[in-house]
């Protein structure tokens, strides 16, 4: 059964103060890792797609990298506006999708 | 380019009713998903429609059905209302890349 499990669940930043989501997966025949955006009351709004160990895709203040085992996105001198929650998925045969990170920064 | 819709936005139902929700989109993509998202478990995929024409069932089909009504609606509905569909549903499409986009949702609250 394919997993995703994302860590920590809820992460408090100064602006300013660079940090790391991290995105644990198994998942049998890995197609793609994708990381959306999702504000509250809105649907996920897609980031990224990460193909291949060793791949990294940029966006503004973030930057999305990815393992044979774990995929990282780190936020570099995060912005009040980068509250959110991050929610990252893979996918085998199906997405999975693991449970979001909650990122709060304060100016 | 609207994206993909959903309609409606809320509703609320009592036990036993039955109602349909509506998704479409404008982007020409061959997928279409059906997720509902609940505090602590995350998105969860109710049904698919890999292409017009087929339907498949996702990891919570029980207590739905769907109809791809053609490239551009896929709808879902509930025959028999149960609590326990208390909700937000989204609507999702994707080109052969796999990326899914999503639309706004519908906040169903069955009572």
């Amino acid at each position: 059964e394919d997993q995703v499990t994302q860590s920590p669940e809820a992460l408090r930043l100064q602006e300013g103060e660079s940090s790391s989501l991290n995105c644990s997966y198994t998942v049998s025949g890995l197609r793609g890792l994708f990381w959306y955006r999702q504000d509250p009351g809105k649907g996920p709004e897609f980031l990224f797609t990460l193909y291949s160990a060793g791949e990294e895709k940029e966006k503004e203040r973030l930057k999305a990298t990815l393992t044979k085992k774990e995929s990282f996105l780190h936020i570099t001198a995060p912005k009040p506006e980068d509250s959110a929650t991050y929610l990252c998925a893979g996918r085998g045969n199906m997405l999975t999708f693991g449970g979001g990170t909650r990122l709060m920064v304060k100016p | 380019n609207a994206g993909v819709t959903q309609t409606p936005k809320f509703q609320v139902l009592k036990t036993g009713q039955s109602m349909t929700l509506q998704c479409a989109q404008d982007m020409n993509h061959n997928s279409m998903y059906w997720y509902r998202q609940d505090p602590g478990m995350g998105l969860r995929l109710i049904y698919y429609s890999a292409s017009e024409g087929t339907t498949d069932k996702g990891e919570v089909p029980n207590g739905y059905n769907v109809s791809r009504l053609n490239k551009r609606e896929f709808s879902l509905r509930l025959e028999s209302a149960a609590p326990s569909q208390t909700s937000v549903y989204f609507c999702a499409s994707s080109p052969q890349t796999y990326e899914q986009y999503f639309g706004p949702g519908t906040r169903l609250t069955v009572t």
